[in-house]
Formats: structure tokens, sequence, C-alpha cells
């Protein structure tokens, strides 16, 4: 596709349900960012991908929160037992390196009720 | 570390009139700034980065913002707003190209 595509675009999880996010990169793009935005705030970074190595995860808020791009490509932030303050906008970012500029998809928005 | 504070949540200009969204950062190290666009439902639009190369940055869609060191400041501007440009504005810093903090967003609503 032209642009990073995240799906699914909207998720409700019941509090204590596992929830897994995809991410879909810009092909060929070797670096890959996920963030988490609360309502009403800026986006919050998360983690970075370069190729399939996870480089930064310091912004993981919980060891329930997982990232991976096993093969360079795809990317899936998974969240395990919900809780409701995981309820934001995860997007997911790609860019060619990264000293270019990141594309962001439309984000996944998360509901834990 | 480093943070960046926008001034202001909402702004509301009448068309034609000038865009001014104010944004400070800290940083202890020279940063990269940049502001991004949101339109509703849709992903962050990069308008421009500063990176040293001119303190003057000039973007898409007839945005520059200017970078000023003794004031902390890359404040975003446009001579003339357009009913196009209302959307959600996001000012960020980063000390290494690749991991954004961001703002807290600016709102802004075009009067015609």
């Amino acid at each position: 596709g032209a642009g990073v595509s995240q799906s699914p675009r909207y998720k409700v999880a019941k509090r204590g349900q596992d929830v897994a996010l995809r991410c879909d990169p810009i092909s060929g793009h070797v670096s890959l960012f996920w963030y988490q935005q609360a309502l009403g705030q800026g986006p919050e970074f998360l983690t970075y991908f370069q190729n399939e190595a996870q480089l930064d995860k310091s912004g993981l808020p919980s060891d329930r929160f997982f990232a991976e791009r096993p093969e360079g490509s795809v990317s899936t932030l998974k969240i395990q037992r919900t809780q409701q303050e995981d309820s934001a906008v995860y997007l997911c970012a790609s860019s060619l390196d990264p000293n270019t500029e990141a594309f962001f998809g439309q984000g996944t928005r998360l509901t834990v009720v | 570390a480093q943070s960046v504070t926008q001034l202001g949540s909402h702004v509301s200009v009448s068309e034609g009139a000038l865009v001014l969204l104010r944004c400070n950062y800290s940083s202890s190290v020279p940063p990269y700034l940049f502001w991004y666009v949101q339109y509703p439902n849709q992903g962050l639009q990069l308008l421009l980065k500063y990176t040293s190369a001119a303190t003057l940055v000039k973007g898409i869609n007839g945005f520059e913002a200017e970078f000023k060191k003794s004031e902390t400041s890359f404040h975003l501007t446009k001579p003339s707003a357009h009913m196009s440009d209302a959307a959600e504005y996001f000012c960020a810093v980063s000390s290494n190209d690749y991991k954004l903090s961001f703002g807290a967003g600016t709102t802004v609503t075009v009067r015609a």
C-alpha cells in the first residue's frame, strides 16, 4: 500500500482481555515506531525497531506491553490483561531510516471497558 | 531529557488572518524540532523540521517556523489562514532524530 496501515482501526476490549494491534509499514522502511496517544494528549513514545531488532523499548509502560517485528516488516503490539488506563490511540510510524521523515498510520483506537 | 510546551490548547482565527502557534522546548543537547498536523481520523503529517541548517524553516501548505535558541522557542506561523488549516497541530522535539517527545497539541479552528 501507499502508506502505513494499522488494524483494527477500533478495538473494544473487556478489562483483563489480551489484545494485539497490527502495523503494516511502508514497504522497504527499516525503522518502525509505536506511540500511545491518550485523549487530549500528544503521542508518547513506546518503542522503536530497526528491521527486526527492537533497539529502544524504554517507553513501554509496563511488562504487560510487548512488541515484535519478527521478519523486519509487519509489527504487532500486544497488551496483556488490559486495564482502563490502556484506553488510547496507538500510532505506528515507519521511515526509510532513522534520520528521514517518519510516516504515521491512522492509528488503532483501543477502548477498555 | 527533552520536553515541549505548547501554549494554548485551542486557537481560533479568521480566514485570511495570521496563524501563530507557540512552542517552547527544553533539551540538554542541540535539538531536532518538528511540527506535525493531524486531521480528524488521520495520522500525523510532518509540516516541517529544524535540524540546525537554518533558523527559519519553511514547510508545506505555507507554514514556517523560526528557531530561537535564546528563547528556546519554535513557533509556527502562516500569514493567511485557510479553512483547510483547521486541524490539530503538535510540536515535537528529539535529541536523536527518532524518539519524538510531543507537546499536548493545539487545535486550530478557522472562522469564515
